[in-house]
């Protein structure tokens, strides 16, 4: 059974920063790439982040580009996300999500709440 | 920025038939993805590269595509099937991952 597990979050003053983790189980980890998808509370989904299976390709929106860093070690079966300089707008529950074959996320965590606030 | 662009709700009578829209200038040549979220829940994937729908998803869940609007349908709609939807795919610039705004979903 794939299980991805979240942690990491919390409450965070704005300029902060946060390290969020993600354990993964139930597949070869290192065969996929994974993403970091946040919501905003009453909001919809937004993607933050990419990582592909070697590290080799990474991307980033553009409203995290520059302060976040997305990084795995396949060793662990982990994906992480660095949060730098965090804003209130950072608020929101972050997702990490497993990358399909087929394109798009096949599997998601169940999310860690982080929440950027003085 | 890229933008995939649902209708904010939709309703239904159970047993209907729900269509839910998403429209992008990059459609034609991405693929689209589709999420069901409930309340509290992590989102699923219900169909994938624009109508093919994962194993574990109802039959009742289609996807189809045209131009630059793609429609998940909802046949014989169930109370069980009320939630936000929204849709994904990718721009043509690279950044892979771009989420519509979402659909609510209301079974009457």
């Amino acid at each position: 059974e794939v299980q991805l597990v979240e942690s990491g979050g919390g409450l965070v003053q704005p300029g902060r920063s946060l390290r969020l983790s993600c354990a993964a189980s139930g597949f070869t980890f290192d065969d996929y790439a994974m993403h970091w998808v946040r919501q905003a509370p009453g909001k919809g989904l937004e993607w933050v982040s990419g990582i592909s299976w070697n590290s080799g390709s990474i991307g980033y929106a553009d409203s995290v580009k520059g302060r976040f860093t997305i990084s795995r070690d396949n060793a662990k079966n982990s994906l992480y996300l660095q949060m730098n300089s965090l804003r209130a707008e950072d608020t929101a529950l972050y997702y990490c999500a497993k990358e399909s074959v087929a394109g798009g996320f096949d599997y998601w965590g169940q999310g860690t709440l982080v929440t950027v606030s003085s | 920025s890229y933008e995939l662009t649902q209708p904010p709700s939709v309703s239904v009578s159970p047993g209907q038939t729900a269509r839910i829209t998403c429209s992008g200038d990059a459609l034609p040549k991405q693929y689209a993805y589709w999420y069901q979220q409930k309340p509290g829940q992590a989102p699923v994937l219900v169909i994938y590269k624009d109508s093919e729908r994962p194993s574990g998803i109802p039959e009742r869940f289609s996807g189809s595509s045209s131009g630059t609007t793609v429609t998940l349908t909802i046949s014989g709609v169930q109370a069980e099937d009320e939630a936000d939807y929204y849709c994904q795919s990718a721009d043509s610039s690279g950044t892979p991952a771009v989420f519509g705004g979402g659909t609510q979903l209301t079974v009457l």
